[in-house]
C-alpha cells in the first residue's frame, strides 16, 4: 500500500453501538488527524496525535475517542454512536507536524440511525 | 469564531474563463497557507501554499495572491477547465510552536462549465 487507507468505506450503524474507524498510512508521517466533513460546515478536526504516543483535541471532540499506539495507526472510536455522528470521516498525515502539509485517506461515510 | 472564512459556497465559471476562489482570515499569527482540492467521494488534496513572507506563489494555471494587511488571499485558476469542477478548501496554520494543527474554511464549490 502507498499513502493513507481507511476501513471501511462505508457503514451503516444504529444508535448506541460501538464503532471503530481504522486508518494507516505507510509513510512513517509523525502526524495523523481526524476531520469530519458536513455539508456546509467543511472539514472540522475531531482529534489530532502529534507523535506516536500522544494525542490532541481539535474542535469537535466529544463523543469521540482516539489512540496512537504506534506510527502507522491511528482508530478513530464512537463508543455509542449518535445520529448527529453521521457524516463523511477523513484521516490524514503530515510528515512531522501541522506545519507539514497534510495527506488525505479516501473517506469513511458512516450513517447512524 | 471562525478564523478562516470562505464566504462563497459555490461558483461557476465558464471553460476557459479565469475562477477566483476567495479566503479571508482573523488570525495575525497565521503564516502559512494552503489550498485543498477535493473530488466527490474523495479525501482532499493538496494544491497550493504560499508563506506569508511572499504575495504571490505560482503553479502552472494555479496562482495564490496573499493580501496581509487585508488578512486575503485568493486562488485563480486560468484557464478554467471542466476537471477543475471540485470543492476548494483554504486552510492556514500559524501557531509559533508549530504544534496547532491547520485551520480550514467551509469550502468553495467550484463549477466550470463546458
Amino acid at each position: 500500500i502507498a499513502g493513507i487507507t481507511q476501513a471501511p468505506t462505508s457503514q451503516i450503524l444504529a444508535a448506541g453501538r460501538r464503532m471503530t474507524l481504522r486508518c494507516t498510512q505507510d509513510m512513517r508521517h509523525n502526524a495523523m488527524y481526524w476531520y469530519r466533513q458536513d455539508l456546509g460546515l467543511g472539514l472540522r478536526l475531531i482529534h489530532y496525535s502529534n507523535t506516536a504516543g500522544t494525542t490532541g483535541k481539535g474542535e469537535v471532540p466529544d463523543g469521540y475517542s482516539v489512540s496512537r499506539a504506534n506510527t502507522d495507526d491511528f482508530p478513530l472510536t464512537l463508543a455509542s454512536a449518535v445520529p448527529s455522528q453521521t457524516s463523511v470521516y477523513f484521516c490524514a498525515s503530515s510528515m512531522s507536524g501541522p506545519r507539514d502539509t497534510q495527506y488525505f485517506g479516501p473517506g469513511t461515510r458512516l450513517t447512524v440511525l | 469564531d471562525q478564523q478562516v472564512k470562505q464566504n462563497s459556497p459555490s461558483l461557476s465559471v465558464q471553460e476557459g474563463r479565469i475562477s477566483i476562489l476567495n479566503c479571508d482570515y482573523t488570525n495575525s499569527m497565521f503564516d502559512y497557507f494552503l489550498w485543498y482540492k477535493k473530488y466527490p467521494a474523495e479525501g482532499p488534496t493538496f494544491l497550493i501554499s504560499i508563506s506569508s513572507i511572499k504575495d504571490k506563489n505560482e503553479d502552472g494555471r494555479f496562482t495564490v495572491f496573499l493580501n496581509k494587511s487585508a488578512k486575503h488571499l485568493s486562488l485563480h485558476i486560468v484557464p478554467s477547465q471542466p476537471g477543475d469542477s471540485a470543492v476548494y478548501f483554504c486552510a492556514a496554520r500559524g501557531d509559533p510552536s508549530g504544534n496547532t494543527p491547520l485551520v480550514f474554511g467551509k469550502g468553495t464549490r467550484l463549477s466550470v462549465i463546458a
